[in-house]
């Protein structure tokens, strides 16, 4: 199973969106519904912000939002905050197993 | 609360086995199904595995042969144990839990670093 595809980095000042896509196929992110995206600060295990492509669990922020069209799947964070700045992982179950995405960068200029 | 707490971190030699354990508490352990992750120093995440409540197990092709997961339910703990080390599973290795209502991982352990080097 390939990996997904990821940007290396994004970057926007405080307040403004950035966009992170993730492009699969369609044995995986075309396929179901299960795509999750998962934030990384340094040397913290990574937490849930989007669960079934656009899905928040309880207590993310709602500037976090997610969607999915085709084989691509994006995650959008809106009026970015400096707490935002850290890596993101996307997921997406593949049948049996998952695949995740390399991860991209978010930085807060 | 729900807490994942995994082994500390192991140093192995090339050829040898690892055992890394994740014991869960704060909510009923046989109702749910455990992932393990594993992120090689600055790459990404990768998963490796599954252990449902009955004990069945499902791996990634890349690692089939080569680890087990396992489960105690006496203890609540999970086991994830990869045998043939090379330098190349030198990786942080994390226990997740399966969310009860979807496909993905809404709890994870803390990480154990295993090293392999010789």
């Amino acid at each position: 199973q390939s990996a997904l595809t990821q940007p290396r980095s994004v970057s926007g000042s405080p307040g403004q969106s950035v966009t992170i896509s993730c492009t699969g196929t369609s044995s995986d992110v075309g396929g179901y519904n299960f795509v999750s995206w998962y934030q990384q600060h340094p040397d913290k295990a990574p937490k849930v912000m989007i669960y079934d492509v656009s899905k928040r669990p309880s207590g993310v922020p709602d500037r976090f939002s997610g969607s999915k069209s085709g084989n691509t799947a994006s995650l959008t964070i809106s009026g970015l905050q400096a707490e935002d700045e850290a890596d993101y992982y996307c997921c997406s179950y593949a049948g049996s197993s998952y695949v995740f995405g390399p991860g991209t960068k978010v930085t807060v200029l | 609360q729900v807490q994942l707490v995994q082994s500390g971190a192991e140093v192995k030699k090339p050829g040898a086995s690892v055992k890394v354990s994740c014991k869960a508490s704060g909510y009923t352990f046989t109702s749910y199904y455990m992932h393990w992750v594993r992120q090689a120093p600055g790459q990404g995440l990768e998963w490796m595995g599954i252990i449902n409540p009955g004990g069945s197990t499902s791996y990634a092709q890349k690692f089939q042969g080569r680890v087990t997961v396992t489960r105690d339910t006496s203890t609540s703990t999970v086991y994830m144990e990869l045998s043939s080390l090379r330098s190349e599973d030198t990786a942080i290795y994390y226990c997740a839990r399966d969310s009860p209502s979807s496909n993905f991982f809404d709890y994870w352990g803390q990480g154990t670093l295993v090293t392999v080097a010789s």
